[in-house]
């Protein structure tokens, strides 16, 4: 079955900077790719997604980046603010709506 | 609209009891999925229900089974508890469009197991 794979677990930056975390995937069969976002005692929210025909998506100070042929999908998030600190979960599936395999996560912590 | 409930919030058992958890999806939604989150280990998934039938299904033992209903409820239930259990069980629900991937999440219910 599929494998998701995150790093960091955890990235510490300085407001303003940029972070980028990455993710790779085992399921060649993949074809979507959404990035959720946990802030602290709240439900995961969708915050941006991808699919396999398209290599980057850009939304305000968003932005993934999919490399299919290295099964590598990324998110970057430039000008960062305090309320960008929460747990970001990276997933993949094969569907859009289905259900998804999650990466292990990565704790953002922008300090002002 | 209202979002996915879950019932209930919190719950503590001991080992070996049981334990069963509601998720009413978003209406209109056919897609239910189960989520296990704890510390270390982010989101694990569990099963994925769509019009009653098991489309789907986590590397989780036996002990963890699920069902759905034909109104898209759907529940989980955990035999044998035990310590290990203790998690916050999370469902999502969707449209299963290609058009409209994002799954909503419940807020969850969190168990205990003493």
């Amino acid at each position: 079955g599929e494998n998701v794979e995150q790093h960091p677990s955890t990235l510490s930056v300085q407001e303003g900077d940029s972070a980028v975390i990455k993710c790779t995937y085992s399921d060649s069969a993949s074809n979507y790719f959404p990035w959720y976002k946990q802030e602290l005692g709240k439900r995961p929210q969708l915050i941006i997604d991808i699919r396999s025909n398209v290599g980057e998506k850009k939304d305000q100070r968003i932005a993934v980046t999919l490399n299919k042929t290295a099964k590598h999908f990324s998110l970057h998030i430039t000008e960062t603010q305090p309320e960008d600190s929460a747990v970001y979960f990276c997933a993949a599936s094969r569907q859009a709506g289905t259900a998804l395999i999650f990466g292990k996560g990565t704790t953002l912590s922008v300090s002002s | 609209k209202a979002g996915v409930t879950q019932t209930p919030r919190y719950l503590i058992k001991t080992r070996g009891q049981q334990v069963t958890l509601s998720c009413s999806p978003i209406s209109g939604h056919r897609s239910v999925s189960w989520y296990q989150q704890t510390p270390g280990q982010g989101l694990q998934f569990l099963f994925e229900y769509f019009s009653e039938t098991q489309r789907n299904k986590g590397n989780f033992p036996g002990r963890f089974s699920g069902r759905q209903f034909s109104n898209s409820r759907s529940e989980m239930n955990v035999s044998t508890l035990e310590l290990g259990d203790s998690a916050l069980y999370l469902c999502a629900s969707s449209l299963t469009s290609a058009d409209t991937g994002e799954l909503f999440f419940g807020e969850g219910s969190r168990l205990t197991v003493l």
